[in-house]
Order: C-alpha cells, then structure tokens, then sequence
C-alpha cells in the first residue's frame, strides 16, 4: 500500500514564525504536491516538484516555499506565518509513468496561526 | 485552465437509499480521481477512473471522457458514507496536479 505521512496531525504556530511542514512517501513516486483546503474555496495547490531539486509554483505560492532534497521527503516552508495561513495543508504524491497518473494524499495537516 | 463541476452540492440520504453524484468538466483528461474526505480531513481514494467503468463493493463508477463527465454511484448507503465526495482531474500529459471540484456533501441518517 502506497503511504504518505505528514510530520503534524495538529500545529499551532504564531505570527511570524518560521514552520516547516513536511511529507514523506514511501513508494518512489517522482512527483510531489502541496495543496491547501478552505471552507468555500476548496482545495488550491502551493507547489510541486516533478523530481529531486526541482519544483513549480502552483495557484497560490506567494507566502511559501519549498525543498526537495531527497525523493521521498517533500517540505512545505511558511517563511513567516500569517493569520491568513491558518488551513488544512495536504500534501500527495505521484508516479510520472502512464500507467496510472494515480495521486495518493497524506492524512492532513491542521495549522493555526494567533 | 480545466474547470470541474459537481452536482448536488448537498445530499441528504436516508440509510438504505442509493444516490448518484455527477462531475463535470471542461476540458479532455488523462487523470480523474474520486475521494471521499472523512471527519478528520483525509483524503481516501476511491477511484482512479480516467475512462470507463470500475465498482468496489456498493461503490461504482463511470467516466464518459468524450462526453466530459464521471459518475459516482453509491448503492444500499450507510452513515459511515456521509461526508464530502470530491472529483478531481488533470489534463494533458497526466503528472499534472489536480484540479478539484467543490464536493458533494453527503449525509446519510438513520
């Protein structure tokens, strides 16, 4: 069964902290998002990375960034967290091959911001 | 970019009954994925279902991809099936993230 673990179920942070959020898959997939999920606005993607070093922005990168030293670990960084950062992060994980484009989400990640 | 619609946005079940969520989009793909997201925000795959027709115990699906549209069909529903049920999908190559639609709430009572 493909896993994907997130390091945080629950995370309270304050204003202007710098956090890290981090995703870890184990299947040797190349691809890897972060998507965030609002009440009313659905779920919106950050970034992704197709391979090691490597990433994209998404519809909503301004205020985060990210790293991609190894294959299985994807992090998230909130330079300097912000009340309007307070969301449910999920981050997925893919294959780059055709035979399924199949993404596979972690549990989630709760973060509050005060 | 591909837009994704679904329909209803609300539905409200009593046990036992069957029901039918449709996803609409704008635009051909190579990756369409149902997921129910539970009570503490997971994201469980249901379906990777580009084209075609799969079913997995009283779950089944169906994607007409010429026509731009996937159906969920859930049979003999349970209380454990409430919550959102997303469609998401990706054009072109398939690696692409996914775009998702608003959800289909479901609450099925006893």
């Amino acid at each position: 069964d493909v896993k994907v673990t997130q390091s945080s179920r629950y995370l309270v942070k304050r204003t202007g902290e710098k956090v890290f959020l981090e995703c870890v898959q184990d299947m040797d997939h190349e691809n890897m998002f972060w998507y965030r999920q609002d009440p009313g606005l659905g779920l919106r993607l950050i970034y992704f990375s197709y391979d090691v070093k490597m990433k994209e922005k998404g519809d909503i990168p301004e205020g985060y960034s990210v790293s991609r030293e190894k294959k299985e670990r994807f992090s998230l960084i909130l330079e300097s967290a912000s009340t309007n950062q307070t969301s449910m992060y999920l981050c997925a994980s893919s294959f780059t091959g055709a035979e399924s484009y199949e993404q596979y989400f972690g549990p989630g990640t709760r973060l509050t911001v005060t | 970019g591909i837009q994704v619609e679904q329909s209803p946005p609300d539905l409200i079940l009593q046990e036992g009954a069957n029901s039918t969520l449709r996803c609409n989009f704008s635009d051909s793909v190579n990756n369409l994925q149902w997921f129910h997201q539970n009570p503490w925000g997971q994201l469980i795959n249901l379906f990777y279902i580009p084209s075609g027709t799969k079913q997995n115990g009283r779950l089944s699906a169906t994607t007409v991809a010429t026509e731009r549209y996937s159906l969920l069909y859930i049979s003999s529903s349970q209380t454990t099936d409430s919550g959102v049920y997303f469609c998401a999908v990706a054009g072109n190559s398939g690696n692409t993230p996914l775009v998702f639609g608003k959800g289909t709430r479901l609450s099925v009572i006893a």
